[in-house]
């Protein structure tokens, strides 16, 4: 099957510094991904979508400028947590769309932000 | 707008004991079902999905769901839990033609004792 790998897996940072995670869909071309947020405990919550060349569509209630997502090519999005403060502090999951099945996403591992 | 609504945070079971993860949605227009199951500090694996035809949908890992449209539910069973079943479980709806957008329920945890 199709796989999406996310790096780092796991990140500690001090608070007020950036963040980028990378999500890569690595067997397939993904025009569009998604970008969840899982808090300990939680179910997932969609934070945005992004479309190849575009720009990423939010969910309410997320800041546009405080996760910049950007989708340069058909295989990579990219995540920033910019000025990271410890309630960013969550679990980051990336998903991609299978272009030859519409309705499948595959997930990606994910990565632990740590805000100190 | 779609909603998904699974009824049990935690479920226990013993080893070898049948088990049913219950999970019901709320949407206007048809829907894709999904059932994922998410291993501590890692991703999403697919266990299966409903699509459309047969309501009773098998996956991986001895798994089945029955997809129940006048009820609107999507219920996980296994006739016989095994300890490496210990894990998150999330049910997920897509409203047809919308973008593939997932909503997922609350998850339920699946604990198996010895």
């Amino acid at each position: 099957g199709a796989v999406v790998s996310q790096h780092p897996s796991w990140v500690i940072c001090k608070s007020g510094t950036s963040v980028k995670i990378e999500c890569r869909s690595l067997d397939f071309q993904a025009t569009t991904m998604f970008w969840y947020r899982q808090f300990p405990k939680q179910s997932l919550m969609l934070m945005a979508t992004s479309n190849e060349g575009s720009k990423a569509t939010y969910e309410q209630g997320v800041e546009k400028d405080k996760f910049l997502i950007n989708h340069a090519s058909l295989t990579l999005s990219t995540l920033t947590v910019t000025s990271a403060h410890p309630e960013d502090s969550s679990f980051y999951i990336c998903s991609a769309r299978d272009p030859s099945a519409s309705y499948e996403q595959y997930f990606g591992p994910g990565t632990r932000l740590t805000v100190t | 707008a779609q909603s998904v609504t699974q009824l049990d945070s935690q479920v226990p079971v013993f080893e070898e004991a049948p088990v049913e993860l219950r999970c019901n949605y709320s949407s206007s227009v048809s829907v894709y079902l999904f059932w994922y199951v998410q291993y501590p500090n890692q991703g999403l694996q697919l266990l299966l999905k409903y699509l459309s035809g047969s309501t009773l949908v098998k996956g991986i890992n001895g798994f089945e769901a029955e997809f129940n449209k006048s009820q609107t539910s999507f219920h996980l069973r296994k006739p016989s839990v095994h300890i490496s079943d210990t894990a998150e479980y999330f049910c997920a709806v897509s409203e047809r033609n919308a973008g593939n957008m997932l909503t997922f329920g609350g998850g339920t945890r699946l604990m198996v004792k010895p």
